[in-house]
C-alpha cells in the first residue's frame, strides 16, 4: 500500500483565490510528480522533481508552481485560480533506484473554481 | 516522442465474461510499458508492467498483458471479470533511457454488469 497523501481531497473556491494543494510521501522517494487529469482524458504531467531544490515543468503547460524544500513534501500552488483550472490533480512519487518508471499515486485533489 | 492510444473509451461486459482492453503505443526507442487501474475517487494503482523478458506479463487481480513489439501493442486481458473490476484502466509508456516520465493513454472505462 502506497504511503502518499494529498490534501484537500475536494476543494471548491472562487475565482482569484490563491490555493495550495499538499502532497506528502513517507517512502523516502526521490522523484515526485504532479499530473492533471480531466474527465475522459489522459493524465498530463505538469511538474516533476528529482529531489530537494529540483523542479521542472512537465509536458503540459500550467500556471501552477511547485516547490521541493523537503524530500517528502511537494506542494502545488495556484496564485490566482480561474475556472479553467478546474480539474483533478494527482500527485505521485517513485524511487530513483528502481529506474523502471513505477509510480505510486495519491488519491487526488479535485479542484473546482467557480 | 512517445504516445499511447487506447482505442476504446468504454468497454461494457457481463460478469464472468472475458475482456480485452486495447493499447497501442508509438516510440522510436525501446520502452517500458504499464497498466494502471483507477477505482472511483481513488488514485492510480499499478496492475502490471513489462520491462523485458517474457512478453506475457501477469499482474494483480488476475489480469495479464502481452507485449507485441511488431504490432506495438500491449493489450490487457482477463479471462473472467467481476463486478469489482469496474474501473478506469490506463496504459502508459516510458522510455528506457528516461524512466522518470510516464506518458499515459486516455483511459478505458471497464463497466462490468451483473
Amino acid at each position: 500500500e502506497a504511503d502518499i497523501y494529498q490534501t484537500p481531497r475536494y476543494l471548491v473556491i472562487g475565482t482569484g483565490k490563491k490555493i495550495t494543494l499538499e502532497c506528502s510521501q513517507t517512502m523516502g522517494h526521490d522523484k515526485m510528480y504532479w499530473y492533471q487529469q480531466d474527465p475522459g482524458m489522459e493524465l498530463h504531467l505538469i511538474h516533476y522533481s528529482y529531489g530537494v531544490n529540483s523542479t521542472e515543468k512537465g509536458d503540459l503547460s500550467s500556471e501552477s508552481t511547485v516547490s521541493r524544500i523537503r524530500t517528502e513534501h511537494f506542494p502545488l500552488t495556484l496564485e490566482s485560480a480561474r475556472p479553467s483550472h478546474t480539474s483533478q490533480y494527482l500527485c505521485a512519487s517513485s524511487n530513483f533506484a528502481t529506474a523502471t518508471g513505477e509510480l505510486f499515486f495519491g488519491e487526488g485533489s479535485r479542484l473546482t473554481v467557480l | 516522442a512517445q504516445s499511447v492510444t487506447q482505442l476504446d473509451s468504454q468497454v461494457p461486459v457481463f460478469e464472468e465474461a472475458p475482456v480485452e482492453l486495447r493499447c497501442n503505443y508509438s516510440s522510436s526507442v525501446s520502452v517500458y510499458l504499464f497498466w494502471y487501474v483507477q477505482y472511483p475517487n481513488q488514485g492510480l494503482q499499478l496492475l502490471l508492467k513489462y520491462l523485458s523478458g517474457s512478453t506475457l506479463v501477469k499482474g494483480i487481480n488476475g489480469f495479464e498483458a502481452e507485449f507485441n513489439k511488431s504490432q506495438t501493442s500491449f493489450h490487457l486481458r482477463k479471462p473472467s471479470v467481476h463486478i469489482s473490476d469496474t474501473a478506469e484502466y490506463f496504459c502508459a509508456v516510458t522510455r528506457m533511457d528516461s524512466s522518470y516520465k510516464l506518458i499515459f493513454g486516455s483511459g478505458t472505462r471497464l463497466l462490468v454488469r451483473p
